[in-house]
C-alpha cells in the first residue's frame, strides 16, 4: 500500500526565516511526486511534479526536491502569502492501472509578519 | 478556462437523506477523479473515471456511495442513505491525460446532521 508522511505537521515561521518541508513516501513504483497547494476553503492548487531522484523544480519562492524515499520543499524567505497547508501526493506505476493520487495529510504553514 | 466547477458549495442536510454532488470537469481532461478530505484522514481518493468509465472504485467506503458520468463534461456523486460519518469536504478533479498534474474544483463542505 502506498503511503505519504509529511512532516511537521505544523509550522510557523518569521517572515524572511528560510525552512524546508518533508515528505516521505513509500511506494511499489513511483510514477511522479506532486506538491500541491492548499489556501482555506479552496482546493489544492498544483506546484509541481517530479519523476527522478535528483530532480529539482524551482518556483519563485519554493524549490522542490526528490530522493528515492523523500520529497523536500525548500522555502526561501518566506513572505505572509506564502502560508497555506502544502500537499504531498505520489502517483504509483501499474498499480492495476490506477492514476489516482496517494496523498500525505500536509504541513500547515504560517508566516508571521 | 473557468477550472473545474463544483456545487452546491455548501450542504447540510438530515441522517438519511439523498445527497447528490455534481461536478464539471475542465474541457479537453479526459480523467475525472472524486477525492474527500477529512482532518482525520486527509484526503482519499473515491473513485476516477477515464473518458467516462469507472476504472478504479475501491476508495467508495460503502454500497451507500455511487458515482456516473453520463458525458464528458459531466459527473456526480451520491450518497444515500447519508451518515454522520459522511461529513467531510468532497473534491472533484480533472487531468487532460494519466501524467498531467490534477485541477482541484473548489469543493463541496457536506454536513450531515
Amino acid at each position: 500500500e502506498d503511503q505519504v508522511t509529511q512532516s511537521p505537521e505544523a509550522l510557523r515561521l518569521q517572515e524572511g526565516e528560510s525552512s524546508s518541508l518533508n515528505c516521505s513516501y513509500t511506494v511499489s513504483g513511483l510514477r511522479g511526486l506532486f506538491w500541491y497547494r492548499q489556501d482555506p476553503g479552496k482546493g489544492p492548487e498544483f506546484l509541481f511534479t517530479l519523476y527522478s531522484a535528483g530532480e529539482e523544480k524551482e518556483k519563485e519562492r519554493l524549490k522542490a526536491t526528490l530522493t528515492k524515499k523523500e520529497s523536500f520543499l525548500h522555502i526561501t524567505a518566506p513572505k505572509p502569502e506564502d502560508s497555506a497547508t502544502y500537499l504531498c501526493a505520489v502517483q504509483a506505476l501499474g498499480r492495476g492501472g490506477a492514476d489516482g493520487l496517494t496523498f500525505g495529510k500536509g504541513t500547515h504553514l504560517i508566516i508571521q509578519p | 478556462d473557468a477550472g473545474v466547477i463544483q456545487s452546491p458549495r455548501h450542504e447540510v442536510t438530515e441522517m438519511g437523506q439523498e445527497v447528490t454532488l455534481r461536478c464539471k470537469p475542465i474541457s479537453g481532461h479526459d480523467y475525472l477523479f472524486w477525492y474527500r478530505q477529512t482532518m482525520m484522514r486527509g484526503l482519499e481518493l473515491l473513485i476516477y473515471f477515464n473518458n467516462n468509465v469507472p476504472i478504479d472504485d475501491s476508495g467508495m467506503p460503502e454500497d451507500r456511495f455511487s458515482a456516473k458520468m453520463p458525458n464528458a463534461s459531466f459527473s456526480t456523486l451520491k450518497i444515500q442513505p447519508s451518515e454522520p460519518r459522511d461529513s467531510a469536504v468532497y473534491f472533484c478533479a480533472s487531468g487532460r491525460d494519466r501524467n498531467s498534474p490534477l485541477h482541484f474544483g473548489n469543493g463541496t463542505r457536506l454536513t450531515v446532521t
